[in-house]
């Protein structure tokens, strides 16, 4: 199993938006709903911000949005503020009882 | 409330056995999978391997099969990532989290465990 493939870093000004894109197989990401996307602040642990591609927890603001095409599912921060600097980490299931992660995007707000 | 608390960071010399924990509390712990995640240092999240502790269910990421082993205690509400023989690759912060299905998301995770193995 090869990681999904995450764009290794991306920056915004605060206000515009960024998208990370995720991109795996037929096997993980095109065979399943089941992407979910997580922030990671430094030193900190991962927090859930996106689930089954699209569906927001309770207390993640709209501001994040997911959605998937094909064998690629996306991260939309619309709004970028100064404290979404932090590492992105896309997860799919891959089949037989097994999951995959991204490996990470580091989004830098200027 | 969920909590989910790791025991603490450990240092190993290579070749030395140790097992890791992770306790869940403000939740009925034998209804949700606890999983097992590897962030290594300067590297993205891997997805070691994860357990329903009602039934001692578990199921391995292939690069980690035979490397680990997933345990849990339901009487104690507590999971475990064990090492027989230690290596200096597996130097890492090691996260445990919930889910509610093998294949699903991970909502509450744990506060991580530094592990670094060196000589």
């Amino acid at each position: 199993q090869s990681a999904l493939t995450q764009p290794r870093s991306l920056s915004g000004s605060p206000g515009q938006s960024v998208t990370i894109s995720c991109t795996g197989t037929s096997s993980d990401v095109g065979g399943y709903n089941y992407v979910s996307w997580y922030q990671q602040h430094p030193g900190k642990a991962p927090k859930l911000l996106i689930y089954d591609v699209s569906k927001r927890p309770s207390g993640v603001p709209d501001r994040f949005s997911g959605s998937q095409s094909g064998n690629t599912a996306s991260l939309t921060i619309s709004g970028l503020q100064a404290e979404d600097e932090a590492d992105y980490f896309c997860c799919s299931y891959a089949g037989r009882y097994t999951v995959i992660f991204g490996g990470g995007t580091k989004v830098t707000v200027l | 409330e969920v909590q989910l608390v790791q025991s603490g960071a450990e240092v190993k010399m290579p070749g030395e056995s140790l097992k890791i924990s992770c306790r869940g509390s403000g939740y009925s712990f034998t209804t949700k999978w606890i999983g097992w995640v590897r962030l290594m240092p300067g590297k993205g999240l891997e997805w070691v391997g994860i357990i329903y502790p009602r039934d001692s269910d578990t199921r391995y990421s292939p690069s980690f099969q035979g490397q680990v082993t997933i345990s849990a205690d339901k009487s104690i509400s507590t999971a475990y990532l064990q090492w027989s023989s230690l290596k200096a690759s597996d130097t890492a912060i090691y996260y445990c989290a919930r889910s509610t299905m093998v294949n699903s998301y991970f909502d509450y995770w744990g506060q991580g465990t530094l592990v670094t193995v060196s000589s």
